[in-house]
């Protein structure tokens, strides 16, 4: 089976730009959670989403957003970029979420100038 | 702040050795526990979890320990391999009004050299 895909791998944008990342899950996994990495801060939960709906939520600001598709695809958006927004941003999947494992993507590398 | 964390950033053994891994976790209500591994470029990989009913766990060449005690969780690693090498990340679920999160500790980077 395959694991968790994340599209792009890396990505370099600029102050006040936006960027959309992509997350493909594990097939028949329903919950997709995205995370942000940084060595300042370490894995941050950033939300989760579940049959298309936003279940939980972390501690960031509203200029994060994302969303997840029929499919159980999801996207996750940042707009207006800041330089602190730089990260890998990681996407995981499970079955339904609540109680089962969370299985990692490679991450997307986002570097802002 | 964060409820995870880690007592060392860094770990250096030798290969053959057994290494153990520590993490403190602040939420007693905790009920389930997982650690991760991350190798360089890839993302965390699961490795072994436990839950609160439980005070032992074991896999293959892993031990997981959970003392509820004094909020304790180890992860002690047999016959530690150079493919071991990575950072490892203990991490806690916290249940939102109706989705989970995991919280993670700061993560301590396993060295193993031949």
């Amino acid at each position: 089976k395959a694991g968790v895909t994340q599209t792009p791998r890396y990505l370099i944008k600029t102050r006040g730009q936006q960027v959309t990342l992509s997350c493909s899950p594990i097939s028949g996994h329903r919950s997709v959670s995205w995370y942000q990495q940084t060595p300042g801060q370490g894995l941050q939960f950033l939300f989760e989403y579940f049959s298309e709906t936003q279940r939980n939520k972390g501690n960031f600001p509203g200029r994060f957003s994302g969303r997840q598709f029929s499919n159980s695809r999801s996207e996750m958006n940042v707009s207006t970029l800041e330089l602190g927004d730089s990260a890998l941003y990681l996407c995981a999947s499970s079955v339904a979420g609540r109680t089962d494992t969370q299985y990692f993507g490679p991450g997307t590398r986002l570097t802002v100038l | 702040g964060e409820s995870v964390g880690l007592h060392l950033p860094t770990l250096s053994v030798q290969e053959g050795d057994n290494s153990i891994i520590n993490c403190a976790y602040s939420n007693s209500a905790s009920d389930y526990f997982i650690w991760y591994k991350q190798e360089s470029g890839k993302g965390p990989q699961f490795i072994i979890d436990i839950r609160s009913n439980m005070d032992k766990r074991q896999g293959q060449r892993v031990t997981v320990l959970l003392n509820k005690t004094v909020k304790h969780l180890s992860l002690q690693i047999a016959a530690t391999q150079p493919g071991d090498s990575a950072v490892y990340f203990c991490a806690e679920r916290q249940e939102g009004q109706a989705g989970t999160a995991l919280i993670f500790g700061k993560g301590t980077t396993l060295s193993v050299s031949s």
